[in-house]
């Protein structure tokens, strides 16, 4: 199957400092990219979807000046925590979807876990 | 709007004992897909089984089966003979032709096998 990456796979940052984390499809190219949060014992929460070259579409609730999404190119897109503090410390993690309208089948990374100390 | 219920929060078995975990969902639509996921405890989803709306065919691959009724609404998955590797959470999530590739999860089931 298709494949995609996360990188880091585990960040530690303090308080007030702002974290990047990359996500790439290796196989093939992302129309859509979602981007989710997941708490401890909590479901996916989508954060927001961005698509190659536009503007990443928020979920309510969701600061768009805090987590930064930038889709630059078919196969990355990255998501910046600013001004991290320790409740953003949470599980986050990318699908890349190829744009497929037979199967619709997203493909997941393998996460990111973000401490804020 | 798009829902999924996983009433079972944690499930508890003991290996070599078949478990079904259930799975409701709401939607409008009228060409959807179900998929189910496993996510052990390193984090990463693996990807078990896509349904569309269109497919009420059951399937089984190995000791996984998936009962999928649109009559109640129901996309229900069965482990038979658990083993301790199936200790997971899993997921069961919806998308649908309005909400195009974005899903929406189920809560999840927390499933323990004990050997």
């Amino acid at each position: 199957g298709a494949v995609v990456s996360q990188h880091p796979s585990r960040v530690i940052c303090k308080s007030g400092t702002s974290v990047k984390i990359e996500c790439r499809s290796l196989d093939f190219q992302a129309t859509t990219m979602f981007w989710y949060r997941q708490f401890p014992k909590q479901s996916l929460m989508l954060m927001a979807t961005s698509n190659e070259g536009s503007k990443a579409t928020y979920e309510q609730g969701v600061e768009k000046d805090k987590f930064l999404i930038n889709h630059a190119s078919l196969t990355l897109s990255t998501l910046t925590v600013t001004s991290a503090h320790p409740e953003d410390s949470s599980f986050y993690i990318c699908s890349a979807w190829s744009g497929d309208r037979i199967s619709w089948e997203q493909y997941f990374g393998p996460g990111t876990r973000l401490t804020v100390t | 709007a798009q829902k999924v219920t996983q009433a079972q929060t944690e499930i508890s078995v003991v290996e070599k004992e078949d478990v079904t975990l259930d799975c409701v969902y709401e939607t409008r639509d009228t060409t959807y897909y179900l998929f189910w996921y496993k996510q052990p405890p390193s984090g990463e989803l693996v990807f078990l089984i896509r349904r569309n709306s269109f497919d009420e065919q059951n399937e089984i691959s190995g000791r996984y089966s998936w009962n999928f009724q649109k009559s109640t609404s129901s996309f229900n998955f069965t482990i038979t003979a658990s083993q301790v590797v199936d200790s997971a959470v899993y997921f069961c999530a919806l998308s649908g032709e309005t909400s195009g590739s974005r899903l929406t999860f189920g809560e999840g089931t927390q499933l323990t096998v004990n050997p």
